[in-house]
């Protein structure tokens, strides 16, 4: 069974550009969330999608969006990069909560450089 | 709101040493509790879980038991080899029902040499 896909794996930006990326769950997983990892922070929740709404989000600001898809996959798309903004961004699946332990199964992420 | 602590790494061990990573986490309810890894370059995977107060998970040599009265979920394992050199995360996501945000720790990082 193939695992969560996510594309693209690197890429460079400038101040001020846009971004998308985007996540292709596990077959079968409903629930995509999304997370920011960095050196200083850790890694942190951004927000969760299960059936194309939004379940919960992250304390980040709305240059952060996202949206999910009828067949499960995911988008997250950033808006004004900053300097800050550069990280490795995980996506991951889960089965619906409530039916599953809470396991979540990660994409290899997608890295983000702002120049 | 929840929360999880783990050590401070680096952790450097020589092969076949003995490997505790200490994480102690604060929720309501009853989580379930994870080890994640993640190995250079790569996104997290799932080490191994417990659901429940007393339950130990275990996978690859490694073991953590669900302690409900000290609130922790120490990771251990008896000999490390260089390839578990890696970042390892505790985690915690509610237990049933409706919408949870799971928490991480910082993450320790294990460096194992030769």
């Amino acid at each position: 069974k193939a695992g969560v896909t996510q594309t693209p794996r690197y890429l460079i930006k400038t101040r001020g550009q846009q971004v998308t990326l985007s996540c292709s769950p596990i077959s079968g997983h409903r629930s995509v969330s999304w997370y920011q990892q960095t050196p200083g922070q850790g890694l942190q929740f951004l927000f969760e999608y299960f059936s194309e709404t939004q379940r919960n989000k992250g304390n980040f600001p709305g240059r952060f969006s996202g949206r999910q898809f009828s067949n499960s996959r995911s988008e997250m798309n950033v808006s004004t990069l900053e300097l800050g903004d550069s990280a490795l961004y995980l996506c991951a699946s889960s089965l619906p909560s409530g039916r599953d332990t809470g396991e979540l199964f990660f994409g290899e992420g997608s890295r983000l450089t702002v120049l | 709101g929840d929360s999880v602590t783990q050590m401070e790494g680096p952790v450097t061990l020589s092969e076949e040493a003995f490997l505790t990573i200490n994480c102690t986490y604060t929720a309501t309810g009853y989580p379930s509790l994870f080890w994640y890894v993640q190995y250079p370059g790569e996104g997290l995977q799932l080490l191994l879980k417990a659901t429940k107060a007393d339950d130990k998970g275990s996978n690859k040599g490694f073991e953590a038991t669900y302690r409900k009265e000290t609130t922790s979920f120490h990771l251990e394992k008896g000999s490390v080899q260089v390839s578990d050199s890696a970042v390892y995360f505790c985690a915690l996501r509610g237990a049933s029902g409706g919408s949870y945000i799971p928490t991480f720790g910082r993450g320790t990082s294990l460096i194992v040499h030769p």
